[in-house]
């Protein structure tokens, strides 16, 4: 079974600036993937980016990066240039060997003008 | 492209009392997801189809929960009768392929809040 940690319920950031929110995974898969999903007031799941546990390179999408630490078994997610509208809750999850997706708690983002 | 509808948006039932929600995924996606996000967690996966099959329903509450993805398109998961600890946020999810791929995008509706009182 797969355990993602988010320690960090909530975060403030100024607009412009960049954060990094914390995610910790525990498995005993050789191989899984890591995911980054925004989820704003509205509701829905939005895809952010992924990572393969084989991957040598830490994934960027935009900006969005992943800083990936395979043997501390972390998948930081950094926000560059914070904007209003990335103001959300953020949650990291992990796919391994069952295929099935376990979310973390969550982080609440809350970008000041 | 259309993403994946769901309805009703909100209920509000007291409890012993039964609710069905409905999701119909985009267009051509096998797989079908239905999760429980109870208020400050993560989603929670209840059950998975693959086509008109369940790949995995070992969270589900079956006592109590049922659902079914009929023809393959569209699904329903009712609660019958709901608790007071039902009240969650039911997030519907599909993807294009089944197992085999860790990326495997899924792509989710807007959910149906649910409150039990």
């Amino acid at each position: 079974a797969q355990k993602i940690t988010q320690t960090q319920p909530g975060m403030f950031v100024q607009e412009k600036e960049a954060v990094t929110l914390d995610c910790t995974y525990d498995t005993s898969d050789q191989s899984y993937g890591l995911f980054w999903y925004k989820q704003p007031s509205s509701g829905e799941m939005i895809f952010l980016i992924y990572q393969g546990s084989y991957d040598e390179q830490n994934a960027t999408e935009g900006r969005y990066s992943l800083n990936f630490q395979k043997a501390r078994k972390s998948a930081n997610l950094v926000i560059s240039a914070s904007q209003l509208g990335d103001s959300a809750m953020y949650f990291c999850a992990m796919r391994g060997y069952d295929y099935k997706l376990s979310f973390g708690a969550g982080t609440t983002v809350t970008v000041r003008a | 492209e259309a993403g994946v509808a769901q309805s009703p948006r909100y209920k509000i039932i007291e409890k012993r009392q039964s609710v069905a929600f409905w999701c119909n995924p985009i267009s051509g996606h096998a797989t079908l997801y239905w999760y429980q996000q109870i208020l400050g967690q993560g989603p929670k996966l209840l059950i998975q189809f693959q086509n008109n099959g369940v790949v995995d329903d070992s969270q589900l509450p079956k006592d109590r929960f049922s659902a079914e993805r009929l023809k393959g398109v569209d699904s329903t998961l009712k609660i019958q009768p709901a608790k007071l600890e039902d009240s969650a946020v039911y997030l519907c999810a599909s993807s294009l392929e089944g197992q085999g791929n860790y990326l495997n995008e899924q792509f989710f509706g807007p959910g149906t809040r649910l409150t039990v009182l």
